[in-house]
């Protein structure tokens, strides 16, 4: 089975444009999870979509932004990009959104690097 | 910030040691993770853990998830070094999409 895949696998903007990740989960896999790391803040929580709905939101301005579309697949979109957006970002996906259990296992995939210029 | 209390920050150890790594915190997570990272790439999943006291092995990787659900240890024995990456644990209460990630530990074994 196939893993998640994300493209573009490196990307550079320059500041004030705007960005548009993608992802595509496990098949199967219908929750999908943003997440950005970089070297000061390590790990932190993006958004969560399940049925192409938001269900949860981390602590990020509004410039960051998401969406689901049927197949699960997902994107997520960064508007007037600033030099701090400078990361990698990380998608991971699960089967299911609630609850604990293995169905709520997280598998991530090689991320999107993003260098603002 | 970081809920999670990951160490040691980084580990330099000679090639067959054994290495150990734990993450604590001042809440209860339902699941433990532990993932590898390799520089450029995403983290990957070594073990899963479900319930307190659970104690699982994936080949020379044992992993426990502690018993008042604050805490988690990952062993890995017989190091080689391909073992070298930054290795997280995360916590999760139940909704996969926030997951508490730690800082990460950086190991390093020397041949």
């Amino acid at each position: 089975k196939a893993g998640v895949t994300q493209t573009p696998r490196y990307l550079i903007k320059t500041r004030g444009q705007q960005v548009t990740l993608s992802c595509s989960p496990i098949s199967g896999h219908r929750s999908v999870s943003w997440y950005q790391q970089t070297p000061g803040q390590g790990l932190q929580f993006l958004f969560e979509y399940f049925s192409e709905t938001q269900r949860n939101k981390g602590n990020f301005p509004g410039r960051f932004s998401g969406r689901q579309f049927s197949n699960s697949r997902s994107e997520m979109n960064v508007s007037t990009l600033e030099l701090g957006d400078s990361a990698l970002y990380l998608c991971a996906s699960s089967l299911t959104l609630s609850g604990s259990g293995s169905t709520d296992t997280q598998y991530f995939g090689p991320g999107t690097r993003l260098t603002v210029l | 910030g970081q809920q999670l209390n990951q160490s040691p920050q980084s580990m330099f150890i000679q090639e067959g040691e054994d290495v150990s790594m734990n993450c604590t915190s001042s809440s209860i997570f339902n699941t433990w993770l532990w993932y590898k990272q390799d520089p450029g790439e995403g983290p990957v999943l070594l073990i899963a853990l479900y319930k307190a006291g659970e104690l699982t092995s994936n080949g020379r990787l044992t992993a426990q998830f502690g018993i008042t659900r604050k805490d988690s240890f990952l062993n890995i024995s017989a190091s080689i070094p391909s073992d070298v990456g930054i290795y997280f644990c995360a916590g999760q209460r139940g909704n996969a999409g926030k997951s508490t990630f730690g800082d990460g530990t950086t190991l390093t074994v020397k041949p």
